[in-house]
């Protein structure tokens, strides 16, 4: 089956430590996508992946870093600089083609103690 | 600046209609799009608009008006199984997604 999968479900942490996040995708989609999911909020573009070996920034990157080595996998690390880590973290891939719509995995609900 | 509105709760009977609004104001337009999300899972694709009018898919339909940066999502014959989060997004002229904040339909039986 094609799909979208992060992993773990959930995760705890302590402050003051970075985190990865994976996501991995058997579509064979060339654009993958990172969102932060908070309470009453929309969902929030932290960084995006167009293509192997290139992403961008989104809206909110500051304390996340990702890279894209494999077009199948796009990990987020949050590190100890996000003042605020805790949330529900959605990964979400793309066809090409611009209209298409994003498909996403599971996500991961990060909590930081 | 981008904004997308959509009411934060709204409740139904089951067996009822319900029709849920969506207003943008975006740089650019490239299309727009509903999505389900029941809580704690993935949001999941519902429909796309990008040309004016009705898209009819089964008990779901999704309207839209660009002049007016107006959609709306409506759902017939509701079921309990339709509770969940409704997210309306816009492409913008990046192709990149402008998220509402979603509603949240309670349907009651």
């Amino acid at each position: 089956d094609g799909g979208i999968t992060q992993s773990p479900k959930y995760l705890f942490r302590k402050e003051g430590q970075n985190v990865t996040l994976s996501c991995e995708q058997n579509l064979n989609h060339d654009a993958m996508y990172w969102y932060r999911q908070d309470p009453g909020q929309g969902l929030r573009l932290i960084y995006y992946s167009q293509i192997v070996n290139d992403f961008q920034k989104g809206d909110i990157a500051e304390g996340y870093s990702v890279s894209r080595e494999k077009k199948e996998s796009f990990p987020l690390t949050v590190t100890s600089a996000q003042k605020n880590p805790t949330a529900f973290y959605l990964c979400a891939s793309k066809d090409g083609r611009d209209y298409n719509e994003q498909f996403f995995g599971p996500g991961t609900r990060l909590t930081v103690l | 600046g981008q904004n997308i509105d959509q009411p934060t709760e709204m409740t139904a009977t089951e067996g009822a209609i319900v029709q849920i609004n969506c207003t943008y104001q975006t740089s650019g337009f490239n299309g727009l799009f509903w999505y389900q999300q029941h809580a704690g899972e993935a949001p999941t694709f519902l429909s796309y608009n990008v040309l004016d009018g009705l898209e009819e898919k089964g008990r779901f339909s999704s309207f839209l008006s660009r002049s007016k940066g107006y959609s709306y999502l409506l759902l017939k014959e509701l079921q309990m199984k339709d509770s969940a989060s409704y997210l309306c997004a816009v492409s913008d002229s990046n192709y990149q997604l402008i998220w509402g904040a979603g509603t949240k339909l309670i349907i009651k039986p």
